[in-house]
């Protein structure tokens, strides 16, 4: 199993400008979830998916952000326009149905210029 | 707002010795318990996760949970230098997603 994949890994973008960042889970995980990690507010969730549904959107920071699940294999987080405090690391994890350990990604690290 | 809090750190101990991480959780409905290991520039790994109250251990790592209490902790026995690393802690509510704390940095010297 390749894990959960993310990609890009590294993304540098100038500010105004849109980006979108991409989650293969593994396959079989029900529920996604995306993180963003940064030195001062560590690891926070942003929002959850169930069977590609969304469930909890609360720690979506702002209507800058958007995240869809179109099918069980992928989902996409996008934020427009981007901003320098929206640097950080960005996580996708997924949960096999039935349990709550979250497999994580490598993440996408984002720099807004 | 559910928080899980955790002492940054860094903790520091001499190889050999045991490493104590604790952790402290607000929301009495949590039900799983897990610690999170994130090297440097990597994503986290799970290590350990505990659902009933007391031990559970596993190799050198042994987690200990006290629900009255809201509280888990982390134990690492013999640390070695491959232990440095953030540890976190998570909590959540079956159905809902995890919620981690901010991670103690633990350093082992040689």
């Amino acid at each position: 199993d390749a894990g959960v994949i993310q990609s890009p890994r590294h993304e540098v973008t100038e500010m105004g400008q849109e980006v979108t960042l991409r989650c293969k889970p593994i396959s079989g995980h029900n529920s996604l979830f995306w993180y963003r990690q940064t030195m001062m507010r560590g690891l926070e969730l942003l929002i959850y998916f169930n069977n590609n549904v969304p469930i909890d959107d609360s720690g979506m920071p702002e209507d800058r952000f958007s995240a869809k699940m179109p099918n069980a294999s992928f989902s996409t987080l996008k934020i427009q326009p981007s901003e320098p405090r929206d640097s950080a690391v960005y996580f996708c994890a997924s949960v096999p149905e039935g349990t709550t350990e979250a497999f994580f990604g490598q993440g996408t690290r984002l720099t807004v210029v | 707002q559910k928080e899980v809090e955790q002492n940054s750190g860094p903790l520091s101990v001499p190889e050999g010795a045991i490493a104590s991480l604790n952790c402290t959780y607000s929301d009495r409905g949590s039900q799983s318990f897990f610690w999170y290991r994130q090297y440097s520039g990597k994503s986290p790994e799970l290590i350990m996760f505990i659902y009933s109250n007391g031990d559970k251990e596993d190799g050198r790592f042994t987690a200990q949970l006290n629900k009255a209490s809201q509280y888990v902790s982390l134990l690492i026995r013999d640390s070695q230098p491959s232990d440095s690393a953030t540890y976190l802690c998570a909590v959540n509510e079956r159905g809902t997603a995890l919620i981690f704390g901010k991670g103690t940095t633990l350093s082992v010297s040689s």
